[in-house]
């Protein structure tokens, strides 16, 4: 069975300044997908960055990135550069290759105050 | 880029009765659909997930007969929340896969049901 585990509920960071949201997973498929979405308070979910279990570098995305340790079966987001729109919810998910049903399951979120 | 338009946004209805959530793919075909579950403050909580012209499939714990899933064409797939009671109220969202590969989960912008 796969796990995701976000183990922050909340961090604060200054404006411009960079943070990263720590994001574990466990799995015994070695073909996976690892993605990090912003919600804000509308609900919406919007897609940050994607990594798979086989790609070579870090994931980015403009001013996110995406630190894969693939040996500590770690997967963290960094955001370069807060601002204020940066407040939101963050949520690491994951998707087994081998499930063929190809549903995405989610960590509990990490919630985001970027301080002016 | 895929757009999957949900609606209601938001209802409020009374104990006892049905509730339906409708999820439409406009410019791609959503051969499959996963509907969310989402209290306040929490993560998202799979409920099913629906194929074009196949029964869903339910995640543990989830009611079938309670919340009814159709997926009868490639651009539609509805949930309905029978019989609601207060403790259904919560955020439903759901996610077409849009493509092939790894990425391409296009979500729909979500329905705040309260129950009263």
């Amino acid at each position: 069975a796969q796990k995701i585990t976000q183990t922050q509920p909340g961090m604060f960071v200054q404006e411009k300044e960079a943070v990263t949201l720590d994001c574990t997973y466990d799995t015994s498929d070695p073909s996976y997908g690892l993605f990090w979405y912003k919600q804000p308070s509308s609900g919406e979910m919007i897609f940050l960055i994607y990594q798979g279990s086989y790609d070579q570098q870090n994931a980015t995305e403009g001013r996110y990135s995406l630190n894969f340790q693939k040996a500590r079966k770690s997967a963290n987001l960094v955001i370069s550069a807060s601002q204020l729109g940066d407040s939101a919810m963050y949520f690491c998910a994951m998707r087994e290759v081998t499930d063929s049903s190809y549903k995405l399951i989610f960590g509990s979120g990490t919630r985001l105050l970027v301080r002016p | 880029g895929a757009v999957v338009s949900q609606h209601p946004s938001w209802v409020i209805c009374k104990s006892g009765t049905s509730v339906k959530i409708e999820c439409r793919s406009l410019d791609f075909q959503a051969t499959t659909m996963f509907w969310y579950r989402q209290f306040p403050k929490q993560s998202l909580m799979l409920m099913a997930t629906s194929n074009e012209g196949s029964k869903a499939t339910y995640e543990q714990g989830v009611e079938k007969d309670k919340f009814l899933i159709n997926h009868a064409s490639l651009t539609l797939s509805t949930l309905t929340v029978t019989s609601a009671h207060p403790e259904d109220s919560s955020f439903y969202i759901c996610s077409a896969k849009t493509s092939g590969g790894l990425l391409g989960y296009t979500f729909g912008s979500g329905t705040r049901l309260t129950v009263v």
